[in-house]
């Protein structure tokens, strides 16, 4: 059974720094693995997606990488601003079809509060 | 142009009562999703449909009862409602297994 850890749950941090989330997962046999945002009572919403062949995506000041083989992923985030305070999500699903087709599991996120 | 919608937004209803959330998207998709975040934002798949066939149907209760009546919609109808069905349901989309979009959930509150 697939477990998405993320650590830390909570970060805080002013104005301009970079930072680094973490996203583990314990079963490698993943199809992608895709980085949400989710701003309070909002939906989620796509940041970035790495197939299991590539190592890493970029987007703006958003790098997130993936080394499968070891279960981890880092999404890093330059020059943070206070509109990136949000909850970030990370969710892999499994590289099988069938009953599992799409199947996304979540870690429990981290809250990332950037202050001015 | 929303590409993933949910109706209504919010849902406040009474135990035992029969509700129904509606979602709808208009990217194409053939994949659609249905998830449940609790109280403590922890997000679960509860169903998914490919093509209107149903896929995923993971540990859920019989009193829900996904619909799909084009590749489009994908509903959630819900019988006999419980306290502990009080959550926010997301629905989702993608084409095949790439990026899901996800619509902007609805908030159940069963009183």
């Amino acid at each position: 059974k697939q477990e998405v850890t993320q650590i830390p749950a909570a970060l805080s941090v002013p104005e301009g720094e970079n930072l680094v989330l973490n996203c583990s997962f314990t079963d490698s046999a993943i199809y992608n693995l895709q980085w949400f945002r989710q701003d309070p009572g909002k939906g989620l919403t796509s940041l970035l997606l790495i197939q299991s062949s590539q190592r890493e995506q970029t987007s703006g000041r958003l790098n997130a990488s993936l080394d499968k083989s070891s279960g981890r992923s880092t999404l890093y985030i330059a020059a943070s601003q206070p509109g990136d305070s949000a909850t970030y999500l990370c969710a892999v699903p499994p590289d099988a079809g069938g009953t599992s087709y799409g199947k996304l599991t979540f870690g429990q996120g981290t809250i990332l509060t950037v202050h001015p | 142009d929303t590409a993933v919608s949910q109706t209504p937004k919010y849902l406040v209803t009474q135990m035992g009562n029969d509700k129904s959330i509606k979602c709808e998207q208009n990217l194409g998709h053939d994949t659609m999703y249905w998830y449940k975040q609790d109280s403590k934002k922890f997000l679960k798949i509860m169903f998914s449909y490919n093509n209107k066939e149903l896929i995923i149907n993971e540990t859920v209760p019989n009193r829900f009862s996904p619909k799909s009546p084009d590749k489009a919609h994908l509903n959630l109808h819900i019988n006999s409602l419980e306290l502990g069905d009080s959550a926010v349901y997301f629905c989702a989309s993608s084409q095949d297994i790439y990026e899901q979009y996800f619509g902007p959930g609805t908030r159940l509150t069963v009183t």
